[in-house]
């Protein structure tokens, strides 16, 4: 079945670690993102990539890092910089569709807790 | 980015039509309006976009008001499955593929 995979589902770091959240897909999709969701709150913009090989910052990229070396794959990092690392990451991919469609397809989501 | 403002909460009966607002009042001639919906501890997922006619599809109906400042989201029969909070968004149709979430509409399903 085709779709977007991300693991762990759940991640637990000491403070002051760098983590990587893995996203991978096989639905052939060019564009990736990556966000993250606090409780009660909407999804905010961490870093997209619409190509293999070129990312662009989201609105809160600051502490994160991602790379984007295959098609199917776009992992995050997140580093000792970022100051509440602690929410749910969630990784996308979108189709090219007709009409204006382009939906983004969303993995399970990755919950970190940093203690 | 245009925003858009949709209440915080709803609630309906099971089984029976669900009517979801949301208001952009500013919202440019280029901007699709996407819908997408985000179960308990899930990722979104898509239900319907329109530009300017109304649409079906098989989980829902839009219903875009004439002068696109507000739309609709069209639940026709209501399952306790549909229990989710529901993101307006309003997507740039000239190549700005970002969706800037609000925090949606928490719909509540009686059974």
């Amino acid at each position: 079945d085709g779709g977007i995979t991300q693991s762990p589902k759940y991640l637990f770091r000491k403070e002051g670690q760098n983590v990587t959240l893995s996203c991978e897909q096989n639905l052939n999709h060019d564009a990736m993102y990556w966000y993250r969701q606090d409780p009660g709150q909407g999804l905010r913009l961490i870093y997209y990539s619409q190509i293999v090989n070129d990312f662009q910052k989201g609105d809160i990229a600051e502490g994160y890092s991602v790379s984007r070396e295959k098609k199917e794959s776009f992992p995050l990092t997140v580093t000792s910089a970022q100051k509440n690392p602690t929410a749910f990451y969630l990784c996308a991919s979108r189709s090219q569709g007709a009409s204006g469609r382009n939906e983004q397809y969303f993995g399970p989501g990755t919950r970190l807790t940093v203690t | 980015d245009a925003k858009t403002t949709q209440p915080n909460s709803m609630e309906s009966n099971e089984e029976e039509p669900v009517h979801l607002p949301c208001n952009h009042s500013t919202i440019s001639g280029t901007d699709y309006i996407h819908w997408y919906r985000q179960l308990p501890s899930q990722g979104p997922e898509y239900v319907i976009h329109g530009l300017t006619s109304n649409v079906n599809n098989r989980m829902a109906s839009l219903a875009i008001a004439e002068d696109r400042k507000s739309s609709t989201l069209i639940l026709h029969r209501a399952t306790l499955r549909d229990a989710a909070v529901y993101y307006c968004i309003l997507r740039d149709g000239f190549g700005n593929e970002k969706l800037t979430f609000g925090t949606g509409t928490r719909l509540t399903i009686i059974p």
